[in-house]
């Protein structure tokens, strides 16, 4: 089936450093999202990414669509406290590829931001 | 817009007991709703597609007859955990679509202990 390779697995950065996070695969997608997830809490939608080569900001973040459609990043400028958390990609092929949701998860990069 | 709520935010139950878990979305319409369940540092883990008017559909090794999932609306999806044993401790997310390429809002995911 399909699988997604997100990394990095972890990060230990310090504040104000910029984050850079990636996710391939070896099938195409058509859709790249990409989400943060907070201790305790459900996934919040960051970026949607639709079109190959598609780059899009939400604030001090930033995605990328690659060319190949098999692959995309996050990168994250200037990070702060609140940044920390967990970070998954998710492609979708079509509904009913994947997952039943259409989805494929990455095993997202858990972000932490030394003082 | 696309909010997904879900309720309650925690649990605890006594081991042979049943607890019902809601996933609502509160703008939108969703004909199909999802349920994860994501272990520790873990991604999610799709457990069934909820449809409204008509059964649930099951991923594999998921007991259809211990999570119980009924979608009486188009704005609300349930989740029953049946006889809960301490090993169905985990944390339940739900997520919704507002169309059929739009990407998943998850709800704010339920934590049940079960003792």
């Amino acid at each position: 089936g399909q699988q997604l390779n997100q990394s990095p697995q972890s990060m230990f950065i310090q504040e104000g450093e910029d984050v850079s996070m990636n996710c391939t695969s070896s099938s195409i997608f058509n859709t790249w999202l990409w989400y943060k997830q907070d201790p305790g809490e459900g996934p919040v939608l960051l970026i949607a990414l639709y079109k190959a080569g598609e780059l899009t900001s939400n604030g001090r973040l930033t995605a990328q669509f690659g060319i190949t459609r098999k692959d995309s990043f996050l990168n994250i400028s200037a990070s702060i406290p609140s940044d920390v958390g967990i970070y998954f990609c998710a492609g979708r092929q079509s509904i009913g590829v994947g997952g039943a949701d259409g989805l494929t998860f990455g095993k997202g990069t858990h972000l932490i931001i030394q003082p | 817009g696309a909010v997904v709520s879900q309720h309650p935010s925690w649990v605890i139950c006594k081991s042979g007991t049943s607890v019902k878990i809601e996933c609502r979305s509160l703008d939108f319409q969703a004909t199909t709703m999802f349920w994860y369940r994501q272990f520790p540092k873990q991604s999610l883990m799709l457990m069934a597609t909820s449809n409204e008017g008509s059964k649930a559909t099951y991923e594999q090794g998921v007991e259809k007859d211990k999570f119980l999932i009924n979608h009486a609306s188009l704005t609300l999806s349930t989740l029953t955990v049946t006889s809960a044993h301490p090993e169905d401790s985990s944390f339940y997310i739900c997520s919704a679509m507002q169309g059929r390429n739009s990407p998943l809002h998850f709800g704010n995911g339920t934590r049940l202990t079960v003792t």
